[in-house]
């Protein structure tokens, strides 16, 4: 089973200001099958980012995802005050379709 | 607009068994795979099922085979998750989620806004 380890746990910044998550994998993902999902308070998760760097329909572009083999980031530039929220990567390149530990996007 | 909506959650003692049923709309649901995953309190994301369009393909977990069974009905539009032998432990928010047109290994989206499952005596 591919292990997903998202860094940092939490993160610190203001409006306006440029965040990167890191999600590293234990093995190489197959195809750059890997996701990203945003997690409001109280809400379902919400899918951002699909095949390492596809956004979803409807998703800003200040959303970007990048990477490949096992080491993939995603950025989030200018934030808004709606983007501070939980991240979670998820690998689907095999039928166990783990997930990371999320990293909370908190305000500084 | 694609929706998923589930029911039949609710406090159940160790032991129990309790069905969770998602209805869905605004796709064709019988080319979709369809998943369902947990989310205890406080803590992340863990895919639970799988199945595929006409059922003949079922993932689980390692953690809940052998105690929960996924099926679905097309002609509803319905995904079900029969689980017994539950344990504190399986105690979360479960959430139904569409999979990939045909396809297993794709990304979820969209989810259900989940079903509250608590296993307490």
């Amino acid at each position: 089973e591919i292990m997903l380890t998202q860094s940092p746990g939490t993160l610190s910044l203001s409006a306006g200001e440029r965040a990167t998550l890191s999600c590293r994998a234990s093995q190489t993902i197959r195809f750059n099958f890997l996701a990203w999902y945003q997690q409001r308070p109280g809400q379902a998760p919400r899918l951002l980012i699909h095949g390492a760097s596809s956004r979803a329909t409807g998703i800003p572009d200040r959303f970007s995802g990048s990477g490949s083999g096992t080491d993939f980031t995603l950025t989030i530039s200018g934030l808004e005050p709606e983007d501070f929220a939980v991240y979670y990567c998820q690998q689907y390149g095999d039928s166990s379709y783990t997930f990371g530990q999320g990293t909370k996007l908190e305000i500084k | 607009e694609v929706q998923l909506v589930e029911s039949g959650g609710g406090l159940v003692q160790p032991g129990g068994s309790l069905r969770l049923s998602c209805a869905a709309s605004g796709f064709t649901f019988r080319t979709y795979w369809m998943h369902w995953v947990r989310q205890g309190s406080g803590k992340g994301l863990v895919w639970v099922s799988s199945i595929n369009s006409d059922e003949s393909t079922r993932n689980y977990a390692d953690s809940v085979k052998g105690r929960f069974t996924i099926s679905r009905d097309n002609a509803k539009n319905t995904v079900h998750l029969e689980m017994n032998s539950l344990r504190v432990d399986d105690s979360a928010i479960y959430y139904c989620v569409r999979g990939g047109w045909y396809e297993m290994l794709s990304w979820f989206d969209p989810w259900g806004q989940g079903a509250l499952v608590t296993v307490s005596s």
